[in-house]
């Protein structure tokens, strides 16, 4: 079956860095997305990897491995703002996503 | 540009009543979706259409219907409402006739059934 993990919540302090990890499970394999998603909002779209390797933009960074179906979100320099939900999804042969859950990141002063 | 509009915002409906939700978009983008969001799960795809005039089943359609007249609107349809779809559902768009690419949700609907 298509199954997507990342951890349900994680804590970090402000200026700090944290990583979110995501691992993947999909019947093909057409690239990985991550999304922010502050509380009773709508997603929104933070970045999309489909080679290995990392991509930077600005503060967020993401990496993936396809041969370990494995991707992680990188922030640094944290700000309160940061504070929200972060969802992870892959995209299958279909052109469909499979969505994580998502990662409620805490940001403490 | 307003993107992807969604009406209503939130909505308390009877158990049994028929309710259709709006979704609008004006990036001429080809294909939506309809997602909900429930609580310690991931988005869950309802239905989708790939381009005006085709829809497809997602994940979970059971009791919802959709139509996909024209580019720009994409109308989700609950024909008999039940408690069990109380949900946030998200509209989203892409453009996806050059290959994969990024989803762009609306507001989202909060739907309450009672």
């Amino acid at each position: 079956g298509q199954n997507i993990d990342q951890p349900t919540e994680m804590t970090a302090t402000e200026g700090a860095i944290v990583q979110i990890n995501c691992t993947y499970q999909t019947s093909g394999f057409n690239g990985l997305f991550w999304y922010q998603q502050h509380a009773g909002e709508a997603p929104t779209f933070l970045s999309y990897n489909v080679l290995d390797g990392l991509e930077e933009k600005g503060r967020f960074s993401s990496f993936l491995s396809r041969s370990k179906g494995y991707s992680y979100l990188l922030l640094k320099e944290l700000q309160m703002k940061d504070s929200a939900s972060y969802l992870c999804a892959a995209m299958d042969s279909n052109y469909q996503l499979i969505w994580g859950a998502g990662t409620k990141l805490i940001i403490k002063p | 540009i307003a993107g992807i509009t969604q009406a209503p915002t939130s909505q308390i409906l009877a158990a049994g009543r028929r309710m259709t939700l709006r979704c609008t978009q004006d990036m001429r983008h080809n294909a939506m979706y309809w997602y909900r969001q429930d609580l310690g799960l991931g988005l869950r795809l309802i239905h989708y259409s790939n381009t005006a005039g085709t829809t497809g089943k997602g994940e979970v359609p059971d009791g919802y219907s959709v139509s996909r007249a024209n580019t720009d609107d994409f109308p989700l349809t609950l024909a008999s409402a039940v408690p069990s779809q109380t949900s946030v559902y998200f509209c989203a768009s892409s453009d996806s006739r050059q290959g994969p690419d990024t989803q762009y949700f609306g507001p989202g609907t909060r739907l309450t059934v009672l």
